[in-house]
């Protein structure tokens, strides 16, 4: 079984829509975090956490929120998608920033129409 | 403003030959580089890092060269596999926060 699974792999949406990615792990891992990759673009950061209580902002946040539902849980929210939105998005965890770095989930891809 | 620089977007090898993946970046206060893999539709993996004590840094095929005076770090891949044909990221590590990372570099190696 993977260690850091998304819900959904792939979604198409609408603009307006509330939409709802989800992660979970497996790994016992304190900090989680979500990043978007855009082509030519590299990851960003949005959001991370590094305990259930704690929720920080990344370098492009504006039009996503974060809930820590569990220490294994991390769910990224769009409260209305806009199309420069479309972009795959990956959950990542880690115990330390350094040296394991962090364990990425397989992506879900997000287009919004 | 971009604080870890990925300057070539990609990078054309031969197989058995060397390549060497390039980073810059600007903050002195970074205290840990990593190098990330990804694959079309995987999630990146670690690959290898080099903590800011260090100038080098070695796994099997892979070397990472840590130069803090000219705030440059690369990743050597020798020998070249086509395997190894993926997006290559370098990421840093402010302390205590997230990783930050560069744009990547889509490297091909041809047989």
């Amino acid at each position: 079984d993977a260690d850091v699974t998304q819900t959904p792999r792939n979604r198409i949406t609408k603009t307006g829509k509330r939409i709802m990615l989800e992660c979970s792990q497996t790994k016992g891992h304190d900090r989680m975090y979500w990043y978007r990759q855009d082509p030519g673009l590299g990851l960003r950061l949005i959001y991370y956490s590094f305990d259930v209580k704690d929720i920080n902002k990344g370098e492009i946040s504006d039009g996503y929120s974060v809930s820590r539902q569990a220490q294994a849980k991390f769910s990224l929210s769009l409260e209305s998608a806009i199309p420069n939105q479309t972009a795959l998005y990956f959950c990542a965890t880690s115990d330390a920033i350094a040296p394991k770095g962090l364990f990425f989930g397989p992506g879900t891809r997000l287009t919004v129409l | 403003d971009q604080q870890v620089k990925q300057n070539s977007p990609s990078l054309s090898v031969q197989e058995g030959r060397i390549s060497i993946l390039n980073c810059d970046y600007t903050n002195s206060m970074f205290d840990y580089f990593l190098w990330y893999k990804k694959y079309p539709a995987e999630g990146p993996t670690f690959l290898i890092s080099i903590s800011s004590i260090k100038d080098k840094n070695e796994d099997g095929r892979f070397t990472v060269f840590l130069n803090k005076s000219a705030k440059h770090l690369s990743l050597h891949i020798v020998p070249s596999q086509p395997g190894d044909s993926a997006v290559y990221f370098c990421a840093a590590s402010p302390a205590g926060t997230a990783l930050i990372f560069g744009k990547g570099t889509t490297l091909s190696v041809s047989s």
